[in-house]
Parts: structure tokens; sequence; C-alpha cells
């Protein structure tokens, strides 16, 4: 069966500090992979999603980057943190050309 | 962007009673999903409803499907405490090379009441 793993489950980090956020899927090849955020009592916003190793399409210019160095890894990353990247961020992964997609148990980011 | 749109915002019953939530959407779909999320918590796959269905069932979910109005709505029958979470919409949009990116709602927060 498929799994997906995301750590840490809580972060704070002061502001202009690195981040590095991580993500394993495990049980399937060549899934898609995407990170969400989540701002308290709101939607979901795709920020990163990816179809392949070093295939990376963002959605929103921001202060993170993405990069999936394996097939099965998705790291999100900062180099410096802004008070404004606080927020819950989610992995998820999909079938390639699926629809049904897989969630992590997200990160939750405080920028102090 | 958001595709989708959630109604109504927050929503509080009865145990036992019935709730209905409701989705809109803007472009054409090949189906719509509804999503569950615990407070604090990753997001779980409820129901996935095809562009040509009209009523899918699982258990006491029950959804439709309005192409024409493109709007979707999500019935939770004899509602439980344990149903208290929030629950999102959500559609494909085709992004090129066979893959899509999942767009959500703002979602609708229930709050059943023992």
């Amino acid at each position: 069966s498929q799994t997906i793993h995301q750590w840490p489950a809580t972060l704070v980090q002061p502001v202009g500090s690195p981040l590095s956020l991580e993500c394993t899927v495990e049980g399937t090849s060549n899934p898609n992979l995407y990170w969400y955020r989540q701002a308290a009592g709101r939607g979901l916003q795709l920020l990163f999603y990816s179809v392949g190793i070093g295939q990376i399409s963002s959605e929103v210019p921001q202060n993170l980057s993405a990069s999936r160095p394996q097939d099965r890894q998705f790291i999100l990353s900062s180099k410096k943190l802004l008070l404004s990247d606080s927020g819950f961020y989610l992995c998820a992964w999909s079938v390639q050309g699926g629809r049904r997609a897989f969630f992590g148990q997200g990160t939750r980011l405080t920028v102090v | 962007s958001q595709q989708g749109e959630e109604d109504p915002q927050a929503l509080s019953i009865q145990e036992g009673e019935n709730a209905t939530m409701n989705c809109s959407y803007k472009t054409s779909i090949n189906n719509l999903q509804w999503y569950r999320q615990n407070s604090g918590r990753g997001l779980v796959h409820l129901i996935l409803i095809r562009s040509n269905e009209r009523e899918k069932h699982s258990g006491r979910l029950r959804v439709t499907l309005d192409t024409s109005k493109k709007s979707s709505s999500l019935l939770i029958t004899a509602s439980r405490a344990a149903d208290t979470a929030s629950y999102f919409c959500a559609t494909p949009i085709y992004s090129g090379a066979g893959s899509y990116q999942l767009t959500f709602g703002k979602g609708t927060k229930l709050s059943v009441i023992p």
C-alpha cells in the first residue's frame, strides 16, 4: 500500500532563517507531487507541483522553492523565511494522470 | 487560482441531523472530489463524482453534481459528533503532459453538536 510521510509536524523558525520541509512517498512510482499551503481558516493554495524528477512548476511567486531530487521525494525550501511564510504546509501525491490525491499530515510552520 | 467555492463557510447542527454543503466551480471539469480535514491534520479523500454522473453515494454520504449549473452538493445524513471537520470540494485542472492540478475551495467548517 502507498504511504506518504511529511516532516516535521511542527516547526518554529526565526525570520531570516532557512527552511527545509521534506515529503516522501512509498509504494508507488512516478507520482505527481504537490505542495500546498493553508492559511488559518482558509482553503488550500497550490504552491508547487511536480510530474517527475527535476520537473517543478510554481503556481505562486513567493519566497519558497521546491525540488524533487528523487522520484518519491519532494522538498520545500526557503533561504530566508518571512513572517508571511507562516502557515500549514501540506504535501500530496496522485497517480500520474489520475485524479484522487493523498495527503500527508502537514507541517505547522510558525515564523517568529 | 481557486476553482471551487463552498457554501456555507460554517455550519453547526445537532447530532442526528443532516448536513448539506454546496460547491460551485468556474470551468469545465471531468470530475469533482470532496475531501475532509480534521483540525490540524491532512486532507482525506471522501468521494469522487465524474462529470457524466449526477449522483453518487458512499455510506452516509451523498454527492450530487449539476454540470449545467457548475455546482455540487455533499449531504451527510444522520450526522455524528465525529463528522465535525472541514469539508472541501476540489476539481482537477489539466496542466499538460497527463498531469492534473487539484484546486480546492475554502471549505465548509462543520460542527456537529452532541
